[in-house]
């Protein structure tokens, strides 16, 4: 199976800032990358597609880019209610992999 | 709007079976693929099981074949996952997923999840 690995366990930030989240692939996945976001208590929102592209009604402060096996979600101009885990997973193959999560501290 | 809305979760011992339900709404049921996705105490995602819109096919990640058995009933709107020779491994958050359209990977829309707890 394809492993997504999320190095950073946490991240911290300040309101307004940016900040890159960044997942690489045991292989080479293309462009089929997917980020969802997990607030606290809630269940994963898909926030980017095709590593690159908003889900609908996603802010434009979030951008995903990348190829093949090296994944960046960036948050531009960071603000409070983005507190939560962001996962990257891989749909390359059949068999769906997950990154194990990054929890995004605001400070 | 979408809903999806899971029971059927609980405590069960290592080697029990449960199954679990996904009661679907505000979209047409029986035009979208879902699939079934834990997580773990520790955070960490895992998908389990797809099923297509008709249920004519379906997959499932080694650590569950043989084990786990998704189905749908598209007249009731209801997902199903059955489980069975349940591992202490098994304890878990189970949420039901929408597939953003028929033949895509991605899971646009989750239920609240239902708990389960492998424990003897």
């Amino acid at each position: 199976d394809i492993v997504m690995t999320q190095s950073h366990k946490f991240m911290s930030t300040s309101v307004g800032d940016r900040v890159s989240i960044t997942c690489k692939a045991s292989q080479d996945v293309g462009t089929a990358v997917a980020w969802y976001q997990q607030k606290p208590g809630q269940s994963p929102k898909l926030l980017i597609y095709w590593a690159s592209t908003r889900h609908t009604g996603v802010p434009d402060r979030f951008t995903g880019s990348g190829s093949g096996t090296d994944f960046t979600l960036t948050i531009s101009n960071v603000q409070s209610e983005d507190l939560a885990d962001y996962f990257c997973q891989q749909y390359s193959s059949y068999m769906y992999t997950f990154g194990g999560g990054t929890k995004l501290e605001i400070k | 709007e979408v809903q999806l809305v899971e029971s059927g979760g609980g405590l069960v011992k290592p080697g029990g079976s449960l199954k679990l339900s996904c009661a679907a709404s505000g979209f047409a049921f029986s035009s979208y693929d879902m699939s079934w996705v834990r997580q773990t105490p520790e955070k960490r995602l895992e998908w389990v099981a797809y099923i297509s819109s008709g249920g004519g096919s379906t997959y499932y990640p080694d650590t569950v074949k043989g084990r786990f058995t998704i189905s749908r009933d598209n007249a009731k709107n209801t997902l199903y996952l059955q489980m069975s020779s349940l591992k202490s491994e098994g304890t878990a958050m189970y949420y039901c997923a929408r597939h953003k359209e028929r033949g895509s990977a991605l899971f646009a829309y989750w239920g609240q999840g239902t708990l389960v707890t492998v424990s003897a």
